[in-house]
This record gives C-alpha cells, sequence and structure tokens, in this order.
C-alpha cells in the first residue's frame, strides 16, 4: 500500500542538539506538509512544500528548518533544539487534482520528540 | 483571520445517545471544511469533508455560512466512536489546512 512514513518514531535530545525529522512518501503526491502537535492547541503548520521547488513557511516556522530533497522526501530540521519544542511532530501529504482543491491530507504515524 | 473553533476539549456521552461536535470557523472567503479524526494508536484521517456531503460512519455535518459553523452529528454514538475529533478549514486555492484544537469524544458502554 502507498503510504507516508516518518523516522524516527520516537527522539529524546538535549537543548542545543540539531535534530533531523524524516519523511517519505510512496504516494506519489506533490504535495508535503509539516505540522505539530501539542495538548490543547491541535495541529499547527511548520512548513509546506507544494513541489521540489517551492517551500513555505506555516504559520509556526521559526526555529524550524525543511528541505525537500525529491518528491517523496521532506524533511524537518530542528537547527538547536529547545524544550518548547517537545512535542509530536505529522508529516502530511495531498494530492492536487483538478482546478479545485478539495483534497485530502495523508498523514504520517508521527514522531514524538522530546527536547530535555 | 483566518480560525477554527472547537469549544469542548472533551464530550462524553453514552452509547446510543446523540452526539455533536461543535466547530466554528472564521474566514475570509468560501472555505472548505472537514473533519479528521483521530482513533487511539491510528493515524489522523478524513472522517468527511463538506463539499462531498456524505455520511461517514453515521456521522454527518452540514456548513451553516450564516453561523459559520460546520458541527458534526450523529444520531446514535458508538463505542467505537471514541477518539480525537478535529475540524479543519482550508481555503479554495490552497491545500493548507488549519485546524482546531480538537474535541475527545469519549462513548460509553
Amino acid at each position: 500500500d502507498a503510504d507516508v512514513t516518518q523516522t524516527p518514531r520516537n527522539r529524546i535530545t538535549k537543548t542545543g542538539k540539531r535534530i533531523m525529522l524524516e519523511c517519505s512518501q510512496t504516494k506519489g503526491h506533490d504535495r508535503m506538509y509539516w505540522y505539530r502537535q501539542d495538548p490543547g492547541l491541535g495541529l499547527r503548520l511548520i512548513y509546506y512544500s507544494f513541489d521540489v521547488k517551492d517551500i513555505n513557511k506555516g504559520e509556526i516556522s521559526d526555529g524550524y528548518s525543511v528541505s525537500r530533497q525529491a518528491q517523496a522526501k521532506f524533511s524537518l530540521s530542528l537547527e538547536s533544539a529547545i524544550p518548547n519544542q517537545t512535542a509530536l511532530y505529522f508529516c502530511a501529504t495531498s494530492d492536487r487534482t483538478g482546478a479545485r482543491s478539495y483534497n485530502e491530507q495523508f498523514f504520517g504515524p508521527g514522531t514524538r520528540l522530546t527536547v530535555l | 483571520a483566518q480560525r477554527v473553533t472547537q469549544p469542548e476539549k472533551l464530550l462524553s456521552v453514552f452509547k446510543g445517545a446523540p452526539v455533536e461536535l461543535k466547530c466554528n470557523y472564521s474566514y475570509s472567503g468560501s472555505p472548505e471544511l472537514f473533519w479528521y479524526v483521530q482513533y487511539s494508536r491510528q493515524r489522523l484521517q478524513l472522517l468527511l469533508r463538506h463539499i462531498s456531503r456524505e455520511s461517514i460512519k453515521g456521522f454527518t455535518a452540514d456548513l451553516n455560512k450564516g453561523e459559520t459553523s460546520f458541527h458534526l452529528k450523529k444520531p446514535f454514538a458508538q463505542e467505537e466512536d471514541s477518539a480525537m475529533y478535529y475540524c479543519a478549514l482550508s481555503g479554495i486555492s490552497t491545500d493548507k489546512l488549519i485546524f482546531g484544537t480538537g474535541t475527545r469524544l469519549q462513548v460509553f458502554p
């Protein structure tokens, strides 16, 4: 089955460390997204990419960077991790079909990141 | 400002009772509205979208533009409906989703 995968699934790190979270998809979708989920705050968009050459900031991009290495891969980096970046991180993909965008987003299983 | 509001963090009902999960939105234009669901130990997944006017697992949601609401309803809740429910919107020309803070539905036997 076509899928969205995230690695690692769990990570504990220390303040100041550089961390990379990876997302891969076999759905053939053009569009990829990174969200973080915090209790009581829902999901918030960090970055999104509509194709390999198109990367855009979401609502909470400060402290994060991304790389779209290929259509199927979209990585999220924390250059210098801090404790308030402790959260559950989700990657998602979607496909653009037709002139209007009613596209479903397909989510990965999530990466639980703890910054000590 | 674009915003999705889910006023209830937790909604607890007994099996067989009606359920309504509230969602209100703020958007300048005509948004697309969605409900996503996250069952325990499963991925977040689309439950339904307003444009489809469909009923999924007995759930329906009607877009009320006058009240800017998209409440999710089910006449008879089942235990397997227990999950986290997120309302979300996107604009016509974008796939970006704006999520609400979510409502946890607990259905007791």
